[in-house]
């Protein structure tokens, strides 16, 4: 089945500073989101981006679906922005179910 | 904006008792699924439903699992016989034919 493979597993920042989160994955998807776990453990849904990019304030993503990769950039990163980061993907074969990256775990401190 | 709705918010119950998590999916939506995430890890595809069947289920939804849409709003996983395995976040999620999923907040199931 299709891999989904996230980097860094964790990331330490200094607040204000920017990041770069990788998703990696082995085969063509219908969909790929990205989602913020808060400490809460609620799935904030980040974004809807099968290809292309797309911007929401600090946050943007880019998804290069040819090269099977997308990123998700975090701008003047804010404790608020700590957690965990899923991406998600649906594989090109099924119509069903996202198959989920391990996460990368950001921590923002003041 | 209308949100995925799950109840209760955290479920305690012994093992071996049925427990039965509830879902108010998005209104206009036709896909809904079930998601678990075990404490750390990843989390993990359960089922989907579509047009009042199951589409598509993993190998961890085994019988003792069923999920139902019992009117028209409500959305339900039951788990028959619960297990100090089961212990877990489960997630419902709803979606359209453009493949996006929107998530509820999650149900935590503690199985003592």
């Amino acid at each position: 089945g299709i891999q989904v493979e996230q980097s860094p597993p964790d990331l330490i920042l200094q607040e204000g500073a920017n990041s770069t989160l990788r998703c990696n994955f082995s085969d063509s998807v219908n969909n790929l989101q990205w989602f913020h776990q808060n400490p809460w453990g609620q799935l904030i849904n980040l974004f809807y981006i099968p290809s292309g990019t797309k911007q929401n304030g600090r946050l943007s993503a880019t998804t290069v679906a040819t090269e099977r990769y997308s990123l998700l950039y975090i701008s003047s990163s804010q404790t608020t922005d700590s957690g965990v980061y899923f991406c998600a993907v649906e594989p090109g074969d099924s119509n069903y179910q996202l198959i989920w990256g391990a996460g990368t775990k950001l921590i923002i401190k003041p | 904006e209308p949100e995925v709705t799950q109840t209760p918010s955290h479920q305690v119950t012994q093992m071996g008792q049925e427990v039965i998590l509830r879902c108010v999916p998005i209104s206009n939506h036709l896909y809904f699924y079930w998601y678990r995430q075990i404490l750390g890890q990843k989390v993990e595809f359960l089922v989907s439903f579509y047009n009042n069947e199951i589409s598509e289920k993993s190998e961890i939804f085994d019988d003792q699992f069923s999920v139902e849409r019992p009117d028209g709003s409500n959305f339900t996983l039951k788990i028959r016989s619960t297990k100090l395995e089961d212990s877990a976040m489960y997630f419902c999620a709803s979606g359209t034919e453009t493949y996006e999923q929107y998530f509820g907040p999650g149900t935590r199931l503690t199985v003592t």
